[in-house]
């Protein structure tokens, strides 16, 4: 059964770069079929998708967070990684890693999630 | 982008009572339209995908049907697991977008 485990620093300071990490168990992350996307929550509100990524890192991303995301694949360490810079308070979330194929494009696979606060 | 508009936001409905949720897109997006049902404190569960496809292990009393843009998820007869927030999100044209999500509660 595929797995995915969020992980990175919860509390962040504005102005200052989001790092977070997905690891992927239980399956490929290297497969040639799948994309892995990030998607956050905002404490009370809906979900929006930031972007995704094939593991030989073509990228597809959110225009409205576009000039400050980048997501790569590691396929030695099996993870995929979300960069957010000069965050502010606005990037308070939950942030879901998540996984579709090729050709099914519907996230059959999330992560727990985990909470970044932007904070000073 | 394509705006997703579920409605209602919020419902409260009696046990084994049918439940319609719709999802209107601002342009067609085929059937490239998927519901989520998303618990407290939990990751969103995909329930059905291109509008109407069902998902394993998913209960039956789950549909969802439409195209172009106008989508309903149909839950017959609810129950009380059913209670959660349920969204739809797009995948036919970038960037992908989620409805604002429709709570159903037990009244």
């Amino acid at each position: 059964q595929l797995q995915l485990q969020e992980s990175g620093p919860g509390l962040v300071r504005p102005s200052e770069t989001l790092s977070l990490s997905c690891t992927v168990s239980g399956g490929s992350i290297s497969s040639g079929t799948y994309y892995w996307g990030w998607i956050r929550q905002a404490p009370g509100k809906g979900l929006e998708w930031i972007g995704s990524v094939y593991y030989l890192g073509s990228t597809n991303y959110n225009p409205s967070l576009k000039s400050r995301v980048t997501m790569s694949v590691d396929t030695s360490k099996i993870r995929v990684s979300l960069k957010l810079t000069s965050v502010s308070a606005a990037d308070t979330a939950v942030y879901f890693c998540a996984r579709h194929s090729g050709v099914n494009y519907a996230y059959e696979y999330w992560g727990q999630g985990i909470l970044v606060t932007v904070s000073s | 982008e394509i705006v997703l508009t579920q409605s209602p936001d919020f419902q409260s409905v009696t046990p084994k009572e049918k439940v319609t949720i719709t999802c209107r897109a601002s342009q067609s997006i085929g059937t490239a339209l998927h519901w989520y049902q998303q618990k407290p404190h939990q990751s969103p569960k995909l329930f059905i995908k291109y509008a109407s496809q069902s998902i394993s292990g998913v209960p039956s009393r789950f549909s969802g049907s439409g195209s172009g843009t106008d989508f309903t998820l149909t839950i017959n007869g609810l129950e009380a697991e059913d209670v959660a927030t349920y969204y739809c999100h797009q995948s036919s044209s970038l960037p992908w977008t989620f409805g604002q999500g429709t709570k159903v509660e037990i009244k």
